[in-house]
Protein backbone atom coordinates (compact mmCIF):
# COMPACT_ATOMS: atom_id res chain seq x y z
CA UNK A 1 0.00 0.00 0.00
CA UNK A 2 1.66 3.54 -1.11
CA UNK A 3 -1.03 5.93 0.30
CA UNK A 4 -0.70 7.99 3.65
CA UNK A 5 -1.19 5.93 6.31
CA UNK A 6 -2.19 6.99 10.04
CA UNK A 7 -2.36 5.28 13.60
CA UNK A 8 -3.77 4.57 15.71
CA UNK A 9 -7.53 5.00 13.69
CA UNK A 10 -9.15 5.68 16.89
CA UNK A 11 -8.08 6.43 20.22
CA UNK A 12 -10.03 7.32 23.40
CA UNK A 13 -8.58 9.02 26.94
CA UNK A 14 -9.11 10.68 29.34
CA UNK A 15 -8.27 14.41 30.37
CA UNK A 16 -5.34 15.25 31.27
CA UNK A 17 -3.53 12.49 29.80
CA UNK A 18 -1.09 12.90 26.67
CA UNK A 19 -1.54 11.13 23.28
CA UNK A 20 0.63 10.73 20.34
CA UNK A 21 -0.43 9.84 16.81
CA UNK A 22 2.01 9.18 13.85
CA UNK A 23 1.23 9.36 10.05
CA UNK A 24 3.31 7.67 7.65
CA UNK A 25 3.35 9.62 4.17
CA UNK A 26 4.11 8.53 0.66
CA UNK A 27 7.05 7.76 0.63
CA UNK A 28 8.86 10.22 -2.06
CA UNK A 29 6.31 13.01 -0.92
CA UNK A 30 9.07 15.61 1.05
CA UNK A 31 5.88 18.10 2.53
CA UNK A 32 3.79 16.35 4.98
CA UNK A 33 0.82 18.24 6.95
CA UNK A 34 -1.72 18.16 10.03
CA UNK A 35 -4.96 19.09 9.91
CA UNK A 36 -7.81 19.30 12.26
CA UNK A 37 -11.17 18.36 12.11
CA UNK A 38 -14.39 18.50 13.58
CA UNK A 39 -18.18 17.34 12.92
CA UNK A 40 -19.46 19.68 10.28
CA UNK A 41 -16.92 21.54 9.95
CA UNK A 42 -14.03 21.69 7.18
CA UNK A 43 -10.38 20.81 8.06
CA UNK A 44 -8.38 23.25 9.96
CA UNK A 45 -4.66 23.86 9.42
CA UNK A 46 -2.49 22.85 12.56
CA UNK A 47 1.25 22.42 10.91
CA UNK A 48 3.40 21.08 7.99
CA UNK A 49 6.70 19.96 7.41
CA UNK A 50 9.33 20.05 4.25
CA UNK A 51 11.46 17.59 4.74
CA UNK A 52 12.41 17.56 8.58
CA UNK A 53 11.99 21.49 8.70
CA UNK A 54 8.50 22.66 10.27
CA UNK A 55 7.57 25.72 8.24
CA UNK A 56 4.50 26.84 9.22
CA UNK A 57 2.67 26.28 12.52
CA UNK A 58 -1.30 27.62 13.02
CA UNK A 59 -2.68 29.59 15.98
CA UNK A 60 -4.71 26.68 16.97
CA UNK A 61 -1.25 24.64 17.53
CA UNK A 62 -1.04 25.50 21.33
CA UNK A 63 1.90 25.42 23.31
CA UNK A 64 0.32 22.01 24.09
CA UNK A 65 0.48 20.46 20.98
CA UNK A 66 4.29 19.11 19.26
CA UNK A 67 4.57 18.19 15.89
CA UNK A 68 7.94 16.21 14.91
CA UNK A 69 9.17 15.11 11.75
CA UNK A 70 12.62 13.23 12.16
CA UNK A 71 14.45 12.26 9.03
CA UNK A 72 11.87 13.82 7.21
CA UNK A 73 10.03 10.79 7.00
CA UNK A 74 7.11 9.90 9.50
CA UNK A 75 5.47 12.60 11.84
CA UNK A 76 4.33 12.62 15.08
CA UNK A 77 1.61 14.84 16.85
CA UNK A 78 2.07 14.85 20.16
CA UNK A 79 -0.94 16.40 22.65
CA UNK A 80 -0.15 16.99 26.10
CA UNK A 81 -2.79 17.54 29.29
CA UNK A 82 -5.57 17.04 26.23
CA UNK A 83 -8.96 18.77 27.22
CA UNK A 84 -12.38 17.96 26.07
CA UNK A 85 -12.02 20.69 23.34
CA UNK A 86 -9.15 18.60 21.75
CA UNK A 87 -11.44 15.98 20.65
CA UNK A 88 -11.68 15.80 16.81
CA UNK A 89 -10.37 13.84 13.52
CA UNK A 90 -6.59 14.51 12.73
CA UNK A 91 -5.86 14.31 9.56
CA UNK A 92 -2.39 13.91 8.21
CA UNK A 93 -1.63 14.72 4.59
CA UNK A 94 1.53 14.64 1.86
CA UNK A 95 2.50 16.12 -1.50
CA UNK A 96 5.95 16.15 -3.74
CA UNK A 97 6.43 19.40 -3.56
CA UNK A 98 7.04 20.81 -6.81
CA UNK A 99 6.14 24.73 -6.64
CA UNK A 100 3.29 24.61 -4.90
CA UNK A 101 0.05 23.20 -7.74
CA UNK A 102 0.38 19.56 -6.25
CA UNK A 103 -2.29 17.97 -4.68
CA UNK A 104 -2.61 16.73 -1.50
CA UNK A 105 -3.16 12.72 -0.19
CA UNK A 106 -4.33 12.79 2.67
CA UNK A 107 -4.81 9.80 5.73
CA UNK A 108 -7.64 8.24 7.28
CA UNK A 109 -7.45 9.92 10.25
CA UNK A 110 -7.07 9.23 14.08
CA UNK A 111 -10.36 9.95 15.38
CA UNK A 112 -9.23 11.63 19.03
CA UNK A 113 -12.30 11.32 21.60
CA UNK A 114 -11.66 12.92 25.14
CA UNK A 115 -13.27 12.05 28.18
CA UNK B 1 -7.29 35.92 6.56
CA UNK B 2 -9.28 33.67 4.27
CA UNK B 3 -12.72 32.49 4.62
CA UNK B 4 -14.42 29.90 2.32
CA UNK B 5 -18.28 29.51 2.19
CA UNK B 6 -20.02 26.49 0.67
CA UNK B 7 -23.39 26.34 -0.40
CA UNK B 8 -25.47 24.69 -0.01
CA UNK B 9 -25.26 23.19 2.99
CA UNK B 10 -26.80 20.18 1.87
CA UNK B 11 -28.35 18.68 -0.83
CA UNK B 12 -30.43 15.47 -1.99
CA UNK B 13 -31.28 14.24 -5.56
CA UNK B 14 -32.45 11.94 -7.59
CA UNK B 15 -30.40 9.76 -9.46
CA UNK B 16 -28.97 11.12 -13.08
CA UNK B 17 -29.34 15.13 -12.56
CA UNK B 18 -26.84 16.98 -13.14
CA UNK B 19 -25.70 19.02 -10.14
CA UNK B 20 -23.75 22.19 -9.48
CA UNK B 21 -21.93 22.44 -5.74
CA UNK B 22 -20.63 26.71 -5.16
CA UNK B 23 -17.73 27.90 -3.29
CA UNK B 24 -16.76 31.23 -2.72
CA UNK B 25 -13.71 32.89 -1.08
CA UNK B 26 -12.95 36.45 0.27
CA UNK B 27 -9.37 37.12 -1.13
CA UNK B 28 -8.79 36.85 -4.76
CA UNK B 29 -5.10 36.46 -3.99
CA UNK B 30 -5.17 32.46 -4.22
CA UNK B 31 -2.40 30.24 -5.64
CA UNK B 32 -5.03 27.54 -6.25
CA UNK B 33 -8.39 26.10 -5.76
CA UNK B 34 -8.53 22.49 -4.86
CA UNK B 35 -12.00 20.46 -4.43
CA UNK B 36 -12.00 17.44 -2.49
CA UNK B 37 -14.64 14.57 -1.99
CA UNK B 38 -14.96 13.18 1.89
CA UNK B 39 -17.01 9.88 3.01
CA UNK B 40 -18.48 8.88 6.19
CA UNK B 41 -15.34 8.77 8.93
CA UNK B 42 -12.47 8.79 6.04
CA UNK B 43 -9.95 11.48 4.99
CA UNK B 44 -10.20 13.54 1.88
CA UNK B 45 -9.84 12.23 -1.51
CA UNK B 46 -8.45 14.97 -4.17
CA UNK B 47 -10.51 15.69 -7.46
CA UNK B 48 -9.72 18.67 -8.95
CA UNK B 49 -7.33 21.26 -8.80
CA UNK B 50 -7.55 24.76 -10.76
CA UNK B 51 -4.32 27.31 -10.95
CA UNK B 52 -4.99 30.40 -10.30
CA UNK B 53 -3.97 30.94 -14.29
CA UNK B 54 -6.51 28.31 -15.38
CA UNK B 55 -10.85 28.88 -15.41
CA UNK B 56 -11.33 24.92 -15.23
CA UNK B 57 -10.38 21.88 -14.86
CA UNK B 58 -12.22 18.52 -15.96
CA UNK B 59 -12.41 14.90 -14.86
CA UNK B 60 -14.87 12.30 -16.01
CA UNK B 61 -18.17 13.59 -15.26
CA UNK B 62 -16.88 16.24 -12.97
CA UNK B 63 -15.89 20.06 -14.01
CA UNK B 64 -14.47 22.98 -11.98
CA UNK B 65 -14.35 26.18 -12.56
CA UNK B 66 -13.02 28.98 -11.18
CA UNK B 67 -13.43 32.82 -11.18
CA UNK B 68 -10.91 34.35 -8.95
CA UNK B 69 -12.00 37.90 -9.82
CA UNK B 70 -15.87 37.17 -8.34
CA UNK B 71 -14.09 34.79 -5.97
CA UNK B 72 -15.69 31.86 -7.27
CA UNK B 73 -15.52 28.35 -8.01
CA UNK B 74 -18.20 25.96 -9.24
CA UNK B 75 -18.26 22.57 -9.37
CA UNK B 76 -20.67 20.59 -11.97
CA UNK B 77 -21.22 16.91 -11.32
CA UNK B 78 -22.98 15.63 -14.83
CA UNK B 79 -25.37 12.23 -14.61
CA UNK B 80 -25.05 12.05 -11.01
CA UNK B 81 -24.68 8.67 -9.44
CA UNK B 82 -25.74 7.15 -6.15
CA UNK B 83 -21.82 6.19 -5.70
CA UNK B 84 -20.91 10.21 -6.03
CA UNK B 85 -22.98 10.42 -2.78
CA UNK B 86 -20.41 11.99 -0.42
CA UNK B 87 -19.46 15.39 1.50
CA UNK B 88 -17.99 17.49 -1.43
CA UNK B 89 -15.25 20.44 0.83
CA UNK B 90 -13.71 22.71 -1.78
CA UNK B 91 -10.45 24.82 -0.51
CA UNK B 92 -7.96 28.00 -1.39
CA UNK B 93 -4.16 27.74 -1.18
CA UNK B 94 -3.26 31.04 -0.73
CA UNK B 95 -0.34 33.40 -1.93
CA UNK B 96 1.08 33.16 1.48
CA UNK B 97 4.92 33.15 2.19
CA UNK B 98 5.25 29.25 2.00
CA UNK B 99 2.49 27.69 0.19
CA UNK B 100 1.09 25.29 2.67
CA UNK B 101 -1.72 26.26 4.47
CA UNK B 102 -5.07 25.13 2.56
CA UNK B 103 -8.36 27.06 3.61
CA UNK B 104 -11.60 24.92 3.72
CA UNK B 105 -15.03 25.28 3.29
CA UNK B 106 -17.67 23.03 5.58
CA UNK B 107 -18.30 21.29 2.85
CA UNK B 108 -21.63 20.50 1.07
CA UNK B 109 -23.35 16.86 1.58
CA UNK B 110 -24.15 15.02 -1.37
CA UNK B 111 -26.80 12.57 -1.37
CA UNK B 112 -28.12 10.69 -4.50
CA UNK B 113 -30.76 8.32 -4.70
CA UNK B 114 -32.15 5.68 -6.96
Amino acid sequence: DTGVSQDPRHKITKRGQNVTFRCDPISEHNRLYWYRQTLGQGPEFLTYFQNEAQLEKSRLLSDRFSAERPKGSFSTLEIQRTEQGDSAMYLCASSPYRGGNEKLFFGSGTQLSVL
Amino acid sequence: KQEVTQIPAALSVPEGENLVLNCSFTDSAIYNLQWFRQDPGKGLTSLLLIQSSQREQTSGRLNASLDKSSGRSTLYIAASQPGDSATYLCAALDRGSTLGRLYFGRGTQLTVWP
